[in-house]
């Protein structure tokens, strides 16, 4: 099984800030990659697909990047709305998995 | 719009069964593929089970192979997780998720259900 691995675990930052979060995953993916965001006592958002794809809806703000086995989610501006835990999913085949997800504080 | 409600959460004993429901709205499981995920209370996300949108192929995690079983009633519009042998483990919120690729298996989740909670104790 694909392994995959985000950090920081926790990431502390101000509105206004620039964040970035990787995941890492055990084999190549190619560009098989999703970021979620979920807050707490709800679904799960799809933010961005196939690595840098920018779901319909989803603020400018975030974007992705990577190929391979290293990617990265960034928001270039935080904003209050932001604070809540980001997952990386890979779909390289039939079995899917999740990093352990990466939570976003406020500072 | 797109709408994905579970029901038949619930507390049950280890090694007994339980059947999770997902009624779609919005959009048909004819042509769309449809996973289950589930997540621990407290812990991150797992993929639980996918299906085609022909129905015609199955896939699970390996921590719930040959004992979940998902599948679908298209005039319903409605998703089934059979959930037989519970352990402890099992224990979890769990969603149905539609695939992003409509026929063609995407393996990512555009929309998500509520969630039903599941806990599996003694």
């Amino acid at each position: 099984d694909i392994q995959m691995t985000q950090s920081p675990s926790t990431l502390s930052a101000s509105v206004g800030d620039r964040v970035t979060m990787t995941c890492r995953a055990s084999q190549n993916i190619i560009t098989w990659l999703a970021w979620y965001q979920q807050k707490p006592g709800k679904a799960p958002k799809l933010l961005i697909y196939k690595a840098s794809s920018l779901e319909s809806g989803v603020p400018s703000r975030f974007s992705g990047s990577g190929s391979g086995t290293e990617f990265t989610l960034t928001i270039s501006s935080l904003q209050p709305d932001d604070f809540a835990t980001y997952y990386c999913q890979q779909y390289n085949g039939y079995l899917y998995t999740f990093g352990q997800g990466t939570k976003l504080e406020i500072k | 719009q797109v709408q994905l409600v579970e029901s038949g959460g619930g507390v049950v004993q280890p090694g007994e069964s339980l059947r999770l429901s997902c009624v779609a709205s919005g959009f048909t499981l004819r042509r769309n593929g449809m996973h289950w995920v589930r997540q621990a209370p407290g812990k991150g996300l797992e993929w639980v089970a996918f299906i085609r949108y022909d129905g015609s192929n199955e896939y699970y995690a390996d921590s719930v192979k040959g004992r979940f079983t998902i599948s679908r009633d298209i005039s319903k519009n409605t998703l089934y997780l059979q959930m037989n042998s519970l352990r402890i483990e099992d224990t979890a919120v769990y969603y149905c998720a539609k695939d992003r690729g409509g026929i063609a298996a995407a393996g990512h989740f555009d929309s998500w259900g509520q969630g039903t909670l599941v806990t599996v104790s003694s």
